[in-house]
């Protein structure tokens, strides 16, 4: 069974980074899309962008282009999410997806969730 | 891309039948039909309830449908059921890897 394995919890402070990690199983993290989500606090979701490990090509969201960067290390099985000075607004769950197949993946449709990183901004 | 329309809440009483709409433009929804359905409920991660407009995952309830007609696409929930209660995203394909959501329908069953 696939499974998406993200980092744990993070408090920060304004202008601070911040990355976090999600791991997958091996097989799945080399042949599909792997994306980032964004939950606000009482907010819907907002799709941030998506990369392949395979060539680790990377397509974001307009919202999100250039204040987010997402990366791989397919060595490890792992995606990353970057955030750079972070503001208070950045406070959001995030998760990362996967789809769990070629049917899912030729849907863009994303039917493996991480838990999700909770990011908190506060001084 | 602007993110697609939803009503803000629906309700239902067990047993009846519930619609969600989702409207985009002809940029996204009108332009595929790679539509999802994601239900969400409160402190978890969501659930894929229909892909490519109108298909199910295995394991969800046939209760679940979903159709789309030009820049619209629904949710139909039939037999509605306390457990159904949750939040509900519209998600649709925007070209280059782009997906856009909707902003959520809290479903309330009465």
């Amino acid at each position: 069974e696939v499974q998406l394995v993200q980092s744990g919890a993070e408090v920060k402070k304004p202008g601070e980074s911040l990355k976090i990690s999600c791991k997958g199983s091996a097989q799945t993290f080399t042949t599909y899309w792997i994306g980032w989500v964004r939950q606000m606090p009482g907010k819907g979701l907002e799709w941030m962008g998506v990369i392949y490990p395979g060539d680790s090509d990377t397509k974001y969201s307009p919202s999100f282009q250039g204040q987010v960067t997402i990366s791989v290390d397919k060595s490890i099985s792992t995606a990353y999410l970057q955030l750079n000075t972070l503001k208070a607004s950045d406070s959001a769950m995030y998760f990362c997806v996967i789809p769990s197949g070629g049917t899912y993946y030729a849907a863009m449709a994303f039917d493996i969730w991480g838990q999700g990183t909770m990011v908190t901004v506060s001084s | 891309q602007s993110a697609l329309t939803q009503p803000a809440s629906v309700s239902g009483s067990p047993g009846q039948s519930i619609t969600i709409s989702c409207t985009g433009t002809s940029s996204d929804i009108g332009s595929y039909n790679l539509v999802s359905w994601y239900q969400q409920h409160p402190g978890k991660a969501p659930q894929l309830m229909i892909y490519e407009d109108s298909e199910r995952p295995s394991g969800v309830s046939s209760r679940f449908s979903g159709s789309r007609s030009g820049n619209t696409a629904s949710l139909t929930i039939s037999g509605l059921q306390a457990g159904d209660e949750a939040d509900y995203y519209c998600c649709s394909y925007a070209g280059n890897q782009i997906l856009v959501f909707g902003g959520g329908t809290k479903l309330t069953v009465l």
